[in-house]
């Protein structure tokens, strides 16, 4: 089945960048997804990006996808406090509609 | 509302219990999912619904466990006599059909502790 990796902490200085790297296993899937988690909350959709892109970006945030590396990253730019949260990497398995999730990057912004 | 709707938000069984966790998915939302957070884990897929198919299982954990989706519409999560490694937070989530991205939209969950 598909395997997710993400690192499980990320700190930085408010006003800093962030970059969130994500591995996965199964390259046939369409769309690549990243979620957040604030505390207490369920998760919501941060973006996604379609399989034959190199980059999305959104605002303060950019997605790269490496197809070859199998290697997904999100950075936000100029984060700030309100960013600290748990950031997931999703990948559907096997051209499913069925997203398996990393174990999520607690990211922690200090001033 | 026009979010998932779960119910109860928090439940607190005693071990062996049976429990009952509901999800009233987006209206219209043809895809239904239910997955499992535990502490300092990912998201751990359990079940799939797509509307009158039949569901995708695959996650069970155990025969303890059992969902049903009723009328293509509101999903329950059964576990059957409850362990303490059930607690956890169970997230439903809903997909319309032909969404932009295939996103798929979560509830906030139900918080179970299993004592």
């Amino acid at each position: 089945g598909e395997d997710v990796e993400q690192s499980l902490f990320l700190s930085v200085r408010e006003g800093d960048s962030s970059v969130i790297n994500c591995t996965y296993t199964d390259s046939s899937s369409t769309y690549l997804y990243w979620y957040k988690q604030e505390p207490g909350a369920g998760l919501q959709l941060l973006t996604y990006i379609f399989s034959n892109m190199d980059m999305k970006q959104d605002q303060r945030l950019t997605v790269l996808l490496n197809k070859k590396d199998k290697h997904l990253s999100l950075r936000i730019a100029d984060t700030q406090t309100g960013d600290s949260a748990i950031y997931f990497c999703a990948v559907p398995r096997g051209g499913s509609y069925i997203p398996t999730f990393g174990r999520g990057t607690s990211l922690i912004v200090h001033p | 509302g026009a979010g998932v709707s779960q119910s109860p938000s928090n439940k607190v069984t005693e071990k062996g219990k049976d429990v009952e966790l509901r999800c009233d998915p987006i209206s219209g939302h043809t895809a239904l999912y239910w997955y499992r957070q535990s502490l300092g884990q990912g998201l751990e897929f359990l079940i799939y619904f797509q509307g009158n198919s039949a569901p995708d299982k695959s996650g069970l954990p155990s025969d303890r466990f059992s969902a049903e989706r009723t009328g293509g519409s509101v999903s329950t999560l059964t576990i059957q006599r409850t362990q303490q490694e059930d607690s956890a937070v169970y997230l439903c989530a809903s997909k319309p059909q032909g969404s932009s991205g295939n996103t798929i939209y979560f509830g906030e969950g139900s918080w179970l502790t299993v004592v």
